[in-house]
């Protein structure tokens, strides 16, 4: 089946470490972003790809890094210097052209710092 | 700047009733405007949108929406309730008229709770 899979599901992170989360398209794709989901706040964008190889940042990029090596891959790390990296994290796909395309989701990833 | 309101935290509608969930945008071009559907801690659905055309659209799961120029309103609706409608629901708008990438606004979401 046609999807986005991103992995882990879960994640726990020391203070100080960078950590990657996977999100993963076969829907062919060539827009990706990531979302981030914080209780009483919606979503929030942090990256979006266009097109393999280009990205921009989004409302919230500081602390994050992203890249597009691939259209089936757009991989987001949290660095150490995110300084509130608890919440839940969304990656999306979307047909580029036209831009009335709706978003697909992932499952997410739950990233929790102790 | 583009935004959407999502004016109630929270629905709470009795089974079988029918069921609105409100929302209200802001953008500077045409709208086109998205309804999405999460469950906990799931990713987010995509229910229905409009584009242009009629102002009622339909979408998955017997949901429907009404676009409102004039109010600048997009409410989600369903004539009648199930339990399994409980979730949370988010709108969602893009500037149409713009050249290039147009981003997503959303709102902060509604949680729908059907009671039995």
């Amino acid at each position: 089946d046609g999807g986005i899979t991103q992995s882990p599901k879960y994640l726990f992170r020391k203070e100080g470490q960078n950590v990657t989360l996977s999100c993963e398209q076969n829907l062919n794709h060539d827009a990706m972003y990531w979302y981030r989901q914080d209780p009483g706040q919606g979503l929030r964008l942090i990256y979006y790809s266009q097109i393999v190889n280009d990205f921009q940042k989004g409302d919230i990029a500081e602390g994050y890094s992203v890249s597009r090596e691939k259209k089936e891959s757009f991989p987001l790390t949290v660095t150490s210097a995110q300084k509130n990296p608890t919440a839940f994290y969304l990656c999306a796909s979307s047909i580029s052209t036209p831009n009335t395309g709706e978003l697909f989701f992932g499952e997410g990833s739950r990233l929790t710092v102790l | 700047a583009q935004s959407v309101a999502q004016p109630e935290d929270q629905v709470n509608v009795a089974e079988g009733n029918p069921l609105t969930v409100k929302c209200t945008y802001s953008v500077s071009g045409n709208p086109y405007l998205f309804w999405y559907v999460q469950y906990p801690n799931r990713g987010l659905q995509f229910l229905l949108k409009y584009i242009t055309g009629d102002n009622l659209v339909k979408g998955s799961y017997g949901f429907e929406a009404e676009f409102n120029k004039s109010q600048t309103s997009f409410h989600l609706k369903k004539p009648s309730a199930l339990v399994s409608d409980s979730a949370l629901y988010f709108c969602a708008v893009r500037d149409g008229n713009s050249g290039g990438y147009q981003k997503v606004t959303f709102g902060i979401g509604t949680k729908l709770q059907v009671i039995p």
